[in-house]
């Protein structure tokens, strides 16, 4: 186990709705990145977090948008869901600097019906 | 743009032969690369890592090399097991600081 806590583990939402995902990172570590993963397909950077400013993002529209608290737990929200939405989300976190190694959580398994 | 694929998107192999699954990367300035392995209904899992100034790093039952002058990536996994079958992904860091992942390779383990 990471160490890393990802709620819920399974959301079913319908189409034009918002979800809000929740991360909480493993003790000691100050940087969160959210991943999308499609089924059959590798994950997808969607953004990071390093001291509770966004630190970089992937090429995804502006309604993914995150947040990292003092206590560098994590949401990430998605506004106006599409079907092309449903998919893993998975929160990592790392210590130190951004680019060290990534420890992944569950996922938070995203249905857009 | 940059990218990491793989040359096999499934490998079957005998429980106890060695396993080798293989990346093809782009980014020729990438310094750090990681092996991760994600069984059903997990969160990928650290394996093993290793920069750009080393051509070959073991652990436990798993080695990597890097060929910087190809651009190739490849985990070897010694005497495989039934516990070792999953998908593995190769990431490369990326200008941002960032982690890119390739598209996976499925390997299953034949009793």
């Amino acid at each position: 186990e990471t160490g890393v806590t990802q709620s819920p583990t399974h959301l079913i939402k319908t189409r034009g709705q918002q979800v809000t995902l929740r991360c909480s990172s493993q003790s000691g570590h100050n940087t969160v990145s959210w991943y999308q993963q499609a089924l059959g397909q590798g994950p997808q950077f969607i953004f990071q977090y390093y001291r509770e400013e966004e630190n970089g993002r992937g090429n995804f529209p502006p309604r993914f948008s995150g947040l990292q608290f003092p206590n560098y737990s994590s949401e990430l929200n998605v506004n106006a869901l599409e079907l092309d939405d449903s998919a893993l989300y998975l929160c990592a976190s790392s210590q130190g600097l951004p680019g060290e190694k990534l420890f992944f959580g569950s996922g938070t398994q995203l249905s857009v019906l | 743009g940059e990218s990491v694929g793989l040359h096999l998107p499934t490998l079957s192999v005998q429980e106890g032969d060695n396993s080798i699954i293989n990346c093809a990367y782009s980014n020729s300035a990438s310094d750090y690369f990681i092996w991760y392995k994600q069984e059903s209904g997990k969160g990928p899992q650290f394996i093993i890592d290793i920069r750009s100034n080393m051509d070959k790093r073991q652990g436990q039952r798993v080695t990597v090399l890097l060929n910087k002058t190809v651009k190739h990536l490849s985990l070897q996994i010694a005497a495989t097991q039934p516990g070792d079958s999953a998908v593995y992904f190769c990431a490369e860091i990326d200008y941002g600081q960032n982690f890119v992942f390739g598209p996976g390779t499925r390997l299953s383990v034949l009793p």
